[in-house]
């Protein structure tokens, strides 16, 4: 079964800094696609980047982006200059099919 | 372009009620996909759905829950004769039609966070 594990419940940042969310996943499957998405309090789940496991290029969205690890199944978020904004839980999740599968989430705080 | 709408936003049922649970996937999308929150959790898939078809409801309660997404209309949730335990949000999703689902990104409405007394 696939399984998608973020270690870090919580992680806080200075505004400006850059931090750095980990994910790791299970699976068997050799074509499937990674995803982080954001949570704030008002509890919309807003999509913040995708990543497609047969290319090795990392990607990339503006101030977001991911280090895509496949042989370790490492999948990991990297947020640079830090916004008040970007303080949400975040979630990691990956498909091969059709259903989303989630990791439990890392609530971001963002210190001013 | 309207998004993913889900309503109502928030609805309170005492045990032994029933909840609907409504879902208008975005304009043009034909993939609608039910997923559900318990606090302190992620989101977990419940069911996946087409128009007039059920196509995956493996994360589905077998007793007191149903899905349906008619030809005409909005996806409807169903929960029949709630408890305590069903307390949590629900979420949908959409993405567009496609012979490659797995390849579509699945856009969510802002939930809806069922209470049970």
């Amino acid at each position: 079964a696939q399984t998608v594990t973020q270690s870090q419940p919580e992680m806080s940042v200075q505004e400006a800094e850059t931090v750095t969310l980990s994910c790791t996943y299970d699976t068997s499957e050799s074509d499937y696609y990674l995803f982080w998405y954001k949570q704030p309090p008002s509890r919309q789940m807003i999509l913040v980047i995708r990543q497609e496991a047969y290319k090795q290029q990392n990607a990339t969205e503006n101030r977001f982006s991911v280090n895509f690890q496949k042989a370790a199944k490492s999948f990991s978020l990297k947020i640079s200059d830090s916004q008040l904004g970007d303080a949400a839980m975040y979630f990691c999740a990956y498909t091969a099919a059709s259903r989303l599968t989630f990791g439990e989430g890392t609530q971001l705080t963002v210190n001013p | 372009n309207a998004g993913v709408m889900q309503n109502p936003r928030h609805l309170v049922r005492r045990r032994g009620q029933e909840a609907r649970l409504r879902c208008s996937p975005m304009k043009g999308h034909s993939h609608v996909y039910w997923y559900r929150q318990l606090p302190e959790e992620g989101l977990k898939f419940m069911v996946y759905l087409q128009k007039e078809n059920i196509i995956d409801e493996s994360g589905m309660p077998k007793e007191r829950f149903s899905a349906e997404f008619p030809k005409e209309g909005p996806s409807i949730l169903r929960i029949q004769q709630v408890v305590r335990g069903d307390s949590a949000a629900y979420f949908c999703a959409s993405s567009p039609p496609g012979t490659v689902v797995v390849k579509n990104i699945q856009y969510f409405g802002a939930g809806t966070r069922l209470s049970v007394l």
